[in-house]
C-alpha cells in the first residue's frame, strides 16, 4: 500500500533553515509528481510546492517562493523541502502528497505530516 | 492567483440530511476542481476530482458538480463518519489554491 512518511520537523529560530524529507513506498515513485502542503495550527490547507516526476518542473506558493526549494531523489524514493529564512508564519504541519498522475494537481495520498515550529 | 471562496464556512446538520457545500472561483477554471475531506487529526482524503469524478473507494453519497466558477459538493444522506471539514482545491493553474474550508458538525 502507498505510504508517505515525513521527517525533519522541529523547532527552529526565526531566520533559520530546515530540510524536510518524505520517504515514499508502495508505488512507482519515479512516475508521479509530488507536492508539499502545510496547515498552520487550527487553520486551513495551503499548497506549498510541486515537483514533477522527473524534476523537470517545480512550482511554489507565493508565500514561500525564493525561500523554499523542492527536490527529489528517485533512487531513494524521497522528496525533500529545503526551507530557508523561516518566519513565524511558516509554523505548520508540513505534509507531502502524491499527485494522481504526473501533474494533475489532485492529491490521492497524503502523509501524516511533520510539525515545524518557528519560535525564538 | 485564483481565489476560492467556500460557503458556508460552518454548517450544523443531522444524520440523514442532504448537505450542499459551494465553492466559487475568482476566475473560470473549467472543471479543474477537487474536493477533500479532513477528519480531526487526520490527513485530508480526496473525494472528488475534475469537479465530478468520484475517487475510488469513496461512497456514492458524495457527488460533485459545476464548471467554470461555481461548484458544489453534495452529500446525499449524511452519515456519522461524514462530520469533518471539507476543502475545495483548484488544479487549473499554479499556484494551486484551496478554499477556506467548511466544517460540518452534528446538530
Amino acid at each position: 500500500q502507498v505510504q508517505l512518511v515525513e521527517s525533519g520537523g522541529g523547532v527552529v529560530q526565526p531566520g533559520g533553515s530546515l530540510t524536510l524529507s518524505c520517504a515514499a513506498s508502495g508505488f512507482t515513485f519515479s512516475g508521479y509528481g509530488m507536492h508539499w502542503v502545510r496547515q498552520a495550527p487550527d487553520k486551513g490547507l495551503e499548497w506549498v510546492a510541486f515537483i514533477r516526476y522527473d524534476a523537470s518542473n517545480k512550482y511554489y506558493g507565493d508565500s514561500v517562493k525564493g525561500r523554499f526549494t523542492v527536490s527529489r531523489d528517485n533512487a531513494k524514493n524521497t522528496v525533500y523541502l529545503q526551507m530557508n529564512n523561516l518566519g513565524t508564519a511558516d509554523t505548520a504541519v508540513y505534509s507531502c502528497a502524491k499527485d494522481k498522475g504526473s501533474s494533475t494537481g489532485s492529491f490521492d495520498y497524503w502523509g501524516q505530516g511533520t510539525l515545524v515550529t518557528v519560535s525564538s | 492567483d485564483i481565489q476560492l471562496t467556500q460557503s458556508p464556512s460552518f454548517l450544523s446538520a443531522s444524520v440523514g440530511d442532504r448537505v450542499t457545500i459551494t465553492c466559487r472561483a475568482s476566475q473560470g477554471i473549467s472543471s479543474y476542481l477537487a474536493w477533500y475531506q479532513q477528519q480531526p487529526g487526520k490527513a485530508p482524503k480526496l473525494l472528488i476530482y475534475t469537479a465530478s469524478t468520484l475517487q475510488s473507494g469513496v461512497p456514492s453519497r458524495f457527488s460533485g458538480s459545476g464548471s467554470g466558477t461555481e461548484f458544489t459538493l453534495t452529500i446525499s444522506s449524511l452519515q456519522p463518519e461524514d462530520f469533518a471539514t471539507y476543502y475545495c482545491q483548484q488544479v487549473d493553474s499554479y499556484p494551486l489554491t484551496f478554499g477556506g474550508g467548511t466544517k460540518v458538525e452534528i446538530k
